[in-house]
């Protein structure tokens, strides 16, 4: 049971926008910022966005982040083949020290 | 180029030991912060433990707590992750990785460059 829930799958057609939602509490998102884990099949994951809405250099801005309250989303636009794979949210828990990261989220591209 | 690489994964029986190392390339270990993830065969990733960039903190997930350990060699460029009291649960693919710091601070969620991976086994 992850401390941060996110929906266990996703779907989209090659050009639409999807939104993966991140669920958490005070202790966490409602005062920490969000990180975002893209991870293709077979491979290590691979940092999407810092501090909720930042993307790290070479990262498109088909992806973007926000976070309201104690929850974020990630949205990917303009969604391509290759953007199949696992998105994991992630932020630091005061209440536990440590790092929490949600059950991750299945994407699929039809 | 920045490279991280894990080794020491294996089988091992519950009850067991086991010690992970990762040796870093391409930077100075002893000017980063450091953290292992894992993550269980079909499942998400789990926060395991990061030591600060000066050494001096540690920090553990409530499910390793008083059975891991991070610790670093500065002289060797290498990470290392002491496992005991092994659990079934433990079962998981153990990922080293870099942590961004600025400004006096570590933003352990960060986590910028990873290594490829050590599968471990906990199992009779």
């Amino acid at each position: 049971q992850s401390v941060l829930t996110q929906p266990p799958s996703a779907s989209g057609t090659p050009g639409q926008r999807v939104t993966i939602s991140c669920s958490g509490s005070s202790p966490n998102i409602g005062t920490n910022d969000v990180y975002w884990y893209q991870q293709l099949p077979g491979t290590a994951p691979k940092l999407l966005i810092y501090r909720s809405n930042q993307r790290p250099s070479g990262v498109p801005d088909r992806f973007s982040g926000s976070r309201s309250g104690t929850s974020a989303s990630l949205a990917i636009s303009g969604l391509r083949p290759e953007d199949e794979g696992d998105y994991h949210c992630a932020t630091w828990d005061d209440s536990l020290s440590g790092v929490v990261f949600g059950g991750g989220t299945k994407l699929t591209v039809l | 180029e920045v490279q991280l690489l894990e080794s020491g994964g294996g089988l091992v029986q519950p009850g067991g030991s086991l010690r992970l190392s990762c040796a870093a390339s391409g930077f100075t270990l002893s000017n980063y912060a450091m953290t292992w993830v894992r993550q269980p065969p079909g499942k998400g990733l789990e926060w395991v433990s990061a030591i600060s960039d000066s050494g001096a903190y540690t920090y553990y997930a409530g499910s390793v707590k008083g059975r891991f350990t991070i610790s670093r060699d500065t002289s060797k460029n290498t990470l290392y992750l002491q496992m005991n009291s092994l659990r079934d649960e433990d079962t998981a693919v153990y990922y080293c990785a870099t942590v961004y710091c600025t400004g006096g601070w570590c933003y352990y969620p960060n986590i910028q460059q990873w290594g490829q991976g050590t599968l471990v086994t906990a199992s009779s």
